[in-house]
């Protein structure tokens, strides 16, 4: 079945570094990707999406491109800021459904 | 627009007792989707309603079962908990419009389960 792959956590970076959080899918099709962000205590925050290859879904700083040829969807950020530190979870669509990542847990550190 | 809504927002039970969680979608939305998120499992599906009708169920026994109304409101019921069913419980709404799937969420009931 359809699965979601994403780096393990946590992930500590001092602020202005430069996030990378890897995330990998397999799937059957060509599924829309997604990007959540969780900040303590709270659900689930849509932060970006791509619904085709060569797509990029970009927000608040945040970017991630839709790689089919390496079923990718890895999230970047230039310049990251300590309001960051959150848990992001990798997801894809799949017959109703959206199949997770486990979550990175990401510390800024000022 | 109001965002997805869910009550109660924590709840303890003690273990055989059942439970009922609500959630209310964004208006116009007529998806509802259920997640399980604990620790160690992180997040899992439940099921899924589109108009009154499950389209789709996850890995879970039958002791979890749900409904959605013709308002789309949705209730989820745990039947004869179990100390393993603690975890946030999330509701997310899609108006399944477009070509993608996006779902936004409510801030989740927190079951604890003694």
């Amino acid at each position: 079945g359809n699965s979601v792959t994403q780096m393990e956590g946590p992930v500590t970076l001092s602020e202005e570094a430069f996030l990378t959080i890897n995330c990998t899918y397999t799937a059957t099709g060509y599924p829309s990707l997604f990007w959540y962000v969780q900040y303590p205590g709270e659900g689930l925050q849509l932060l970006l999406k791509a619904t085709k290859a060569d797509d990029k879904g970009s927000n608040k700083g945040f970017e991630a491109t839709y790689r089919k040829e390496t079923t990718s969807f890895h999230l970047e950020k230039g310049s990251v800021q300590v309001s960051d530190s959150a848990v992001y979870f990798c997801a894809s669509d799949s017959n109703y459904q959206l199949i997770w990542g486990a979550g990175t847990k990401l510390i800024i550190k000022p | 627009k109001a965002g997805v809504t869910q009550t109660p927002r924590y709840l303890i039970k003690t273990r055989g007792q059942q439970v009922t969680l609500s959630c209310s979608p964004i208006s116009g939305h007529r998806s509802v989707s259920w997640y399980q998120q604990t620790p160690g499992q992180g997040l899992q599906f439940l099921f899924e309603y589109f108009s009154e009708t499950q389209r789709n169920k996850g890995n879970f026994p039958g002791r979890f079962s749900g409904r959605q109304f013709s308002n789309s409101r949705s209730e989820m019921n745990v039947s004869t908990l179990e100390l393993g069913d603690s975890a946030l419980y999330l509701c997310a709404s899609s108006s399944t419009l477009g070509a993608y799937y996006e779902q936004y969420f409510g801030p989740g009931t927190r079951l604890t389960v003694t």
